[in-house]
């Protein structure tokens, strides 16, 4: 299976920082790397796939990178409905797998 | 606009077996692969496995000789069956769209199954 490392476990922002997040996968693969937020209580809302594909209605302040095993979500001028849980899911291969997940907290 | 529709008991038997259905509106289920996944607060996401309408399933390794999936096109339905089932998977299951980017973009609610007696 391909694990998904997730950085960091939670973070601590204000309204307007920046917030950066990486998952780094155990192999080489693809960019099949999607993104997800979830708030409590919710489902997972998918942000990004593909790697730096924004879905669409995502807010533009949403964005996504790749660079060999590791992938980035930044989430530049943070708004509070942006305070919620991430998540990374590579679909290189099966099983697809998720990262531990990151929680965006108010600072 | 889609929607996917969780359903089936909130309470298992510990050795008994887990049932769920997904029920999809707003689009066929002939156009698209859907999963189910599962969050339990020890594991975070799982995925467990994805139908096809064709009848095509795959499962994660870890549930494979528990599982079964299956899909009714005339109900608009795909289903999952999980037998001998432990407190470990009590959890969150969600049901899921496949998009075209490899990615999850439409989902259930979420159902909750407790594994207790």
């Amino acid at each position: 299976d391909i694990q998904m490392t997730q950085s960091p476990s939670s973070v601590s922002a204000s309204v307007g920082d920046r917030v950066t997040i990486t998952c780094r996968a155990s192999q080489e693969s693809s960019s099949w790397v999607s993104w997800y937020q979830q708030r409590p209580g919710t489902a997972p809302k998918l942000l990004i796939y593909a790697g730096f594909t924004m879905e669409s209605g995502v807010p533009s302040r949403f964005s996504g990178s790749a660079s060999g095993t590791d992938f980035t979500l930044t989430i530049n001028n943070l708004q509070p409905e942006d305070f919620a849980t991430y998540y990374c899911q590579q679909a290189n291969s099966f099983p697809w797998t998720f990262g531990q997940g990151t929680k965006v907290e108010i600072k | 606009q889609v929607q996917l529709q969780e359903s089936g008991p909130g309470l298992v038997r510990p050795s008994e077996t887990l049932s769920l259905t997904c029920t999809v509106s707003g689009d066929s289920i002939n156009t698209h692969y859907f999963s189910w996944i599962r969050q339990s607060p020890g594991k975070g996401l799982e995925w467990v496995g994805y139908v096809y309408y064709s009848g095509t399933t795959n499962s994660n390794p870890s549930l494979k000789s528990r599982l079964t999936l299956s899909i009714d096109t005339s109900k608009n339905q795909f289903s999952l069956k999980l037998n001998s089932v432990t407190a470990a998977d009590t959890a969150i299951y969600y049901c899921a769209r496949h998009s075209g980017g490899a990615a999850l973009d439409y989902w259930g609610q979420g159902t909750l199954v407790t594994v207790s007696s």
